[in-house]
């Protein structure tokens, strides 16, 4: 398996612009998370889908972010519009649910917003 | 919610050294503790992990050790080489999907 794949890689927006981050998880896995990494915060989560389904979105920090999980192999999220204090890190984590524990993060996509 | 503290934020140690973090945790309901390891433009993976009826776990020249009394729990490295260097954190949940992240521990094995 290819692993948690995530694009793009960089991504580089000036501020006020909708940004789209996209992710696909590991075939079989029922859960699907988003973080965002910062220095300032670590690492937070921002929302996690089981079976495509959003259960816990409370880290979203506002109506400005969105996460869409329209299949069991795709998932997005959003920023519309984009501020300059958005510019982080975001990581795409799966983990299968099924007595396993382990999230499998992807490479993460870095967002700068100018 | 959760809330996990991590220390220290940073550390260097001699090739050969072992080297120890420690983290703390406030919910007594967390049952399940990983560590992560973050490699420079890379996301985290999982290295190890404890559950609660559990209180040490090796693997190799890793292990980890829970004190639920305490609430603290330890990552254990020993004989460190060059390629233990990164960004190591712990997690704590009492809901294995949804993980409670430390603040990191950037580890430096010196040749």
């Amino acid at each position: 398996d290819a692993g948690v794949i995530q694009s793009p890689r960089h991504e580089v927006t000036e501020m006020g612009q909708e940004v789209t981050l996209r992710c696909k998880p590991i075939s079989g896995h029922d859960y699907l998370f988003w973080y965002r990494q910062t220095m300032m915060r670590g690492l937070e989560l921002l929302i996690y889908f089981n079976n495509n389904v959003p259960i816990d979105d409370s880290g979203m920090p506002e109506d400005r972010f969105s996460a869409k999980m329209p299949n069991a192999s795709f998932s997005t999220l959003k920023i519309q519009p984009s501020e300059p204090r958005d510019s982080a890190v975001y990581f795409c984590a799966s983990m299968s649910g099924q007595g396993s524990y382990e999230q499998y993060f992807g490479p993460g996509t870095r967002l700068t917003v100018t | 919610g959760e809330n996990v503290e991590q220390h220290p934020s940073t550390l260097s140690v001699q090739e050969g050294d072992s080297a120890v973090i420690k983290c703390t945790y406030s919910d007594s309901a967390s049952n399940y503790f990983p560590w992560y390891k973050q490699e420079l433009g890379k996301g985290p993976q999982l290295i190890i992990d404890i559950r609660s009826n559990v209180g040490e776990k090796k693997d190799q020249r890793i292990a980890v050790t829970l004190n639920k009394t305490a609430k603290h729990f330890s990552l254990h490295i020993t004989e460190t080489q060059p390629e233990d260097s990164a960004v190591y954190f712990c997690a704590a949940t009492p809901r294995a999907n949804n993980l409670f992240f430390g603040t990191g521990t950037r580890l430096t094995v010196i040749p």
